[in-house]
This record gives C-alpha cells, sequence and structure tokens, in this order.
C-alpha cells in the first residue's frame, strides 16, 4: 500500500520568508500527486494537483510543487509567504487508476508571524 | 452554496449507541468518498461510491461501520455499537470522475463518551 510522508509537523515563518514543504511517496507505479490547505475553520481546499506533463505545477495563492519521479517527492514552494498562508496542509497520493481514493500525509501545520 | 454539505456537524454520543450521518455531494457529482480523520493525522480513507454503488471498502471500515448512496445522490454513513476510538472527523467528498478535484465537506464531528 502506497504512503506519504510529509516531514515537517510544524513550520513557522516570518512574512516574506520563502516556503517549502517536503513530501514523499512511497509507490513505484504512476501516481497523481495533490497539496491540499485547510485554513482555521474551513474545509480542505485543493491546491494544486500533478497528473501528468511539466513536472512543475503551479496552482492557487502563488503555491506551486515540483514532482521529481527520482526522489518519489513533491514539494511544496511558496517564494513569499504572506500571514494569511496560516494553515494546515496536507500532501496525497492516489493510483493512477479508476478508483480516485488518495493516501494523505498527516499535515504540515504553516504558521506566519506578521 | 452548492459544495458538498455535511450533516450533523457535531455528533456527541454514548458508547454503544448507534449513529448516522448524512453527506450531500456536489449536484452531478458520480464520486462520492468518505475519509476519517483522527487529531494529528492526515484523512484516512473509508469507502467510495461510483453513483449508487459501493466499490471500495477500507478495512479500517469494520462490520459496525455501513455507508449507502441510494439512488446515487446523498450518501449516509452509519456506526453501529459506537466504541471511544470511532472519536474522529468524518470527511465526505465528491468528484466528476477518478480524475477530477475532489471537493471536501466541512466534516462531522464525532465524539463517543
Amino acid at each position: 500500500a502506497q504512503s506519504v510522508s510529509q516531514h515537517n509537523h510544524h513550520v513557522i515563518l516570518s512574512e516574506a520568508a520563502s516556503l517549502e514543504l517536503g513530501c514523499n511517496y512511497s509507490y513505484g507505479g504512476t501516481v497523481n500527486l495533490f497539496w491540499y490547505v485547510q485554513y482555521p475553520g474551513q474545509h480542505l481546499q485543493l491546491l494544486l494537483k500533478y497528473f501528468s506533463g511539466d513536472p512543475l505545477v503551479k496552482g492557487i495563492k502563488g503555491f506551486e510543487a515540483e514532482f521529481i519521479k527520482s526522489k518519489f517527492s513533491f514539494n511544496l514552494r511558496k517564494p513569499s509567504v504572506q500571514w494569511s498562508d496560516t494553515a494546515e496542509y496536507f500532501c496525497a497520493v492516489n493510483l493512477n487508476t479508476n478508483a480516485g481514493k488518495s493516501t494523505f500525509g498527516d499535515g504540515t501545520t504553516l504558521t506566519v508571524k506578521p | 452554496d452548492t459544495g458538498v454539505s455535511q450533516d450533523p456537524r457535531h455528533k456527541i454520543t454514548k458508547r454503544g449507541q448507534n449513529v448516522t450521518f448524512r453527506c450531500d455531494p456536489i449536484s452531478e457529482h458520480n464520486r462520492l468518498y468518505w475519509y476519517r480523520q483522527t487529531l494529528g493525522q492526515g484523512p484516512e480513507f473509508l469507502t467510495y461510491f461510483q453513483n449508487e454503488a459501493q466499490l471500495e471498502k477500507s478495512r479500517l471500515l469494520s462490520d459496525r461501520f455501513s455507508a449507502e448512496r441510494p439512488k446515487g445522490s446523498f450518501s449516509t454513513l452509519e456506526i453501529q455499537r459506537t466504541e471511544q476510538g470511532d472519536s474522529a472527523m468524518y470527511l465526505c467528498a465528491s468528484s466528476l470522475t477518478a480524475r477530477e478535484t475532489q471537493y471536501f465537506g466541512p466534516g462531522t464531528r464525532l465524539l463517543v463518551l
């Protein structure tokens, strides 16, 4: 069974700092990759996704992620964070089959200090 | 609001009682997923439906759990004889197809005393 590992449980940054959140998965086949965000008191929502094509994926709110197949990684980046980026971030993977069910990492809580 | 809705948002029950949660997906979404999330962890897959057909169940879903999606619209998740270990957030998500974005509802937070 596939698993997803997020290396940082809690990250604290000052506004304008650059962000990189790590995500590694364990599965040798073709996968679809996702980053979700959950702002305080809100639903999980999709930040970005990778299915195929250009491994550098751009999402909403200035986020991007790079799929590196050889490293089984899909790290999330943002050049300059804002206070409003304070949230919990989840990496997820599903197998490129017809199931669509996702395996999630345990999440990284990002706190941005104003 | 045309997003995924879940009811109730919170449920407190005593051990041994039965509980039922409802999920209303986005209209016309064929896929409906149930996940469970406990504190400090990411959502874990429980089961999913393609229209009214339940296509897969996780081994996390013991025989005390049952899910239905009659007529391929809303879905219910029932837990019988609840245990304290069932305390969690139960999330529902829907998507148009397997490869489309899953939209999540607000979840039902269950506390079993």
